[in-house]
Parts: C-alpha cells; structure tokens; sequence
C-alpha cells in the first residue's frame, strides 16, 4: 500500500542554519503531497501543498518540490527562527485519506 | 470563522473504562474525518463521514471503538472498554469537499490509558 518515510528526529539546528526534511513515498495513481506542521499546544496545519509532479509548493520560506522521478518532497527552508520549532508532517493523499509520515521535530536554538 | 474544535483536550482514564471524544467541525463541512497517532508514530486513519453518513470506516482498529455524526454537525468517537494500545492523540478534521479541499484539524485529544 501507500507510505509516506520521513526523517527521524529530533533535528537540532541553530537560528538561520539551512534546513531540509527528508520524504519519501510509494504510492500507485498520481498523489497530492503535503507538508503539515504541529506547532506546541496547537492543533495541525496545512504548510504547503503540491498536486502534481515538479510543482513546487512554498509557503512561510518553505518550500517543497514534488519529484516522481525520485518519489521525494524534501521540505527546506533557508534560514530558520526559533519559531519554526515545531512537529513536521509529510503526507499524501490515497483516495479520501491522508497517509502520513511519523513526524520529525524541528528544534531551533538561538 | 470558528475552527475545529475537540473536547476534552486532555483524558486520562484506567483500563476497560470507557471515553466519549467530541468533535465540532466548522459549520458548513460535510466532511468529517478522524484520524490517530500513536506514540509518536505515524498518524494513522480511523474514518470519514460524508454528514451523518459513514464513507470509510476501514481504518477503525476494532469494534472497541464506535463513531457516530447525528445530524452531520458534531461527531462522538467512544472507546469502550479503553486498552492501553489505545493511548494517543486523536485528530479530527473537517473539509467542504472531500477530495480538493483542504482539511482543517482539531487540537487534537490527548488520551492516556493506564
């Protein structure tokens, strides 16, 4: 069936280092790709979104390229603040469902 | 407009007890959706109303656990009686359309089972 493998964590940085996120996925059909982040005490939140292959989503200096030749959607961000701390959801759609991956946190130190 | 909202935020009740979660999604989504995560593992699908109708319920782990939607406004997931596998968060969701729309999560329950 469909899966969705992303990087353990936790992934430590420092404010403004240069961040990337591993996702992999198997999937049949042509799936949409997300990234949702969790941030602490708060609920989950669509970041980015692409539908189809070599779209690129972005959103709050993240971006996401959809690769079907490499099944990826690596999420980075150029420099990262404290405030990007939070949980990072890779997923896909299979149907009416979202497969997720298992989460990685994101921890900013100043 | 108000979000999703889930009740309690927090639960923590003894083995073979039983727990009501609840579920307000935003006022005009028909579709609602349940889903889990287990220590710290994957989010995992439990189910996915269509109003009050049951659309997918392949992911519901057993008949411990029992959903319902009446009149496709809010929606209840009781666990009964509670193991501790079940402890987790559980997430709901609501969209307008089930397939283009973008899903709208709940806080998110946090259940412990001891």
């Amino acid at each position: 069936g469909d899966s969705v493998t992303q990087m353990e964590g936790p992934v430590t940085l420092s404010e403004e280092a240069f961040l990337t996120i591993n996702c992999t996925y198997t999937a049949t059909g042509y799936p949409s790709l997300f990234w949702y982040v969790q941030y602490p005490g708060e609920g989950l939140q669509l970041l980015l979104k692409a539908t189809k292959a070599d779209d690129k989503g972005s959103n709050k200096g993240f971006e996401a390229t959809y690769r079907k030749e490499t099944t990826s959607f690596h999420l980075e961000k150029g420099s990262v603040q404290v405030s990007d701390s939070a949980v990072y959801f890779c997923a896909l759609t299979s149907g009416y469902q979202l497969i997720w991956g298992a989460g990685t946190k994101l921890i900013i130190k100043p | 407009e108000a979000g999703v909202t889930q009740f309690p935020s927090h639960s923590v009740i003894e083995k073979g007890q039983t727990v009501t979660l609840r579920c307000d999604p935003i006022s005009g989504h028909d579709n609602l959706y349940w889903y889990r995560r287990v220590m710290g593992k994957e989010i995992k699908f439990l189910l996915h109303f269509v109003k009050e109708s049951k659309q997918d319920e392949s992911g519901m782990p057993n008949n411990r656990f029992l959903a319902e939607r009446t009149g496709g406004t809010y929606s209840t997931l009781k666990v009964q009686p509670a193991e501790l596998e079940d402890s987790g968060v559980y997430f709901c969701a609501s969209s307008q359309e089930a397939r283009h729309s973008p899903l709208h999560f709940g806080n998110g329950t946090r259940l412990t089972v001891t």
